[in-house]
């Protein structure tokens, strides 16, 4: 499968714990994305990459967030003191960089963190 | 701020009827628009998208409308099948103010559609 991978799918962590995700993006890919989704919403952006470089982040990315790319390939979002309210479902995109590419994201299965 | 919002939460079909999801954005920015599937426990599908120099655009079973003039988009699915059933996001596209080459891609918050055998 060459899609977007994401691990772990599932992670449930209590109160205050530090908790990690990685993507792997599709390999030709040099944009990378993390999104967050909760229930019955769509996905909000938090940050974005151009190959190892962090261009954007958004608002909703607290300073317990961290994410990196370090070699340009695959990417970690950490959450440091997890909260009740980082439970989400984090979600991983990938897109590639050429002339007259649309804006088609390509996003994968996700990694549903529950903070208890 | 400006928004990507949708008419109706969940719309409920009969397998076999056609189903039209609507959704309403107010960027006028916006250049670039794209439909997404996303069925329980999986992350977002493409299923078509449309440049705003277009007005319509057909895919297999698929038809995305766009009226530019009040800001509407729509999904028309035709011949609806249970395999349709999902929650479908529609997703505005503009470059990020601080051009850094990202698109910004901003979602509603969806339609729950639910097809009947």
């Amino acid at each position: 499968d060459t899609g977007v991978s994401q691990n772990p799918r599932h992670k449930i962590t209590k109160r205050g714990q530090n908790v990690t995700f990685r993507c792997d993006p599709i390999s030709e890919h040099n944009r990378l994305y993390w999104y967050r989704q909760t229930l019955g919403q769509g996905p909000e952006f938090l940050t974005y990459f151009q190959n190892e470089a962090q261009l954007e982040k958004s608002r909703l990315l607290s300073d317990r967030f961290s994410a990196e790319r370090p070699k340009g390939s695959f990417s970690t979002l950490e959450i440091q003191r997890t909260e009740q309210g980082d439970s989400a479902m984090y979600l991983c995109a990938s897109s590639p960089t050429r002339q007259g590419t649309t804006g088609e994201l390509f996003f994968g299965e996700g990694s549903r963190l529950t903070v208890l | 701020g400006e928004s990507v919002g949708l008419h109706l939460p969940t719309l409920s079909v009969q397998e076999g009827d056609n189903s039209i999801i609507n959704c309403a954005y107010s960027n006028s920015a916006s250049d670039y628009f794209i439909w997404y599937k996303q069925e329980s426990g999986k992350g977002p599908q493409f299923i078509i998208d449309i440049r705003s120099n277009m007005d319509k655009r057909q895919g297999q079973r698929v038809t995305v409308l766009l009226n530019k003039t009040v800001k509407h988009l729509s999904l028309q699915i035709a011949a609806t099948q249970p395999g349709d059933s999902a929650v479908y996001f529609c997703a505005e596209n503009t470059r990020s103010p601080r051009d850094t080459g990202r698109r910004a891609l901003t979602f509603g918050s969806g339609t729950r559609l639910q097809v009947q055998p």
